[in-house]
């Protein structure tokens, strides 16, 4: 069982649209969570933390349900710019991060 | 600032050629990480650094791969011989002390094997 898995998508939305979706992690004593934000042919980027009571930020919602073992990422308002591919990453130990396959975004015009 | 900084951007050789991929982390930051993206198993952490010593190299595929790091600003991945199936993205990312939650990825090198 893959320690981070994702629906990879690709979620369709026009501009404007909410979109969400969750990645499920495999190791219960996981202590630290991220989204990380990869456009096409481009590095990872992190996009936020997630913790434990929920945050948003501007349009991004995330959130973390331990007793699941899941993590959300809503994006409200979606922009053109929104499209992308969106990593769950979660960190089981020290400093070694498991990054999920990824969601892929698309937002229309 | 410059942020991490790899080179080079796309190498294109053929197999059992050896192939130097080389990183230079930001400045002051202490932890230094190599992945490998590919579509079947996405990013995979290869091996990491902290203050220039290798602590976990548990991802690295086989003994054809090694990495060093002889200071705090020059890292480098080898693999020797290459084959088709090392064909990926690599990428370096580097974090600062303290704050390992965030890691600051370089551009990458896309590799292809003939």
């Amino acid at each position: 069982r893959k320690e981070v898995e994702q629906d990879p998508g690709p979620f369709n939305v026009p501009e404007g649209a909410t979109v969400a979706f969750n990645c499920t992690y495999s190791n219960s004593a996981s202590q630290s969570f991220f989204w990380y934000r990869q456009d096409c042919r481009k590095e990872p980027k992190l996009l936020m933390s997630v913790y434990s009571s929920g945050n948003e930020d501007g349009r991004f919602t995330a959130q973390l349900n331990r007793a699941s073992q899941y993590i959300s990422l809503l994006i409200r308002d979606s922009k053109l710019s929104d499209s992308a591919t969106y990593l769950c990453v979660v960190n089981p130990n020290d400093y070694k991060l498991s990054f999920g396959a990824g969601t892929t975004v698309t937002v229309r015009a | 600032d410059a942020g991490v900084i790899q080179s080079p951007r796309h190498e294109v050789t053929e197999m059992g050629q050896e192939v130097t991929l080389r990183c230079k982390p930001i400045s002051g930051h202490d932890y230094l990480f190599w992945y490998r993206q590919t579509m079947m198993r996405g990013l995979e952490l290869l091996i990491y650094f902290n203050n220039n010593v290798p602590i976990d190299d548990s991802g690295m595929p086989e003994d054809r791969f090694s990495a060093k790091m002889p200071n705090a600003s020059f890292s480098t991945l080898k693999i020797q011989p290459s084959e088709p199936r090392d064909s990926a993205v690599y990428f370096c990312a580097s974090s600062p002390p303290y704050t390992y939650n965030e890691q600051f990825f370089g551009p990458g090198t896309r590799l292809t094997v003939l």
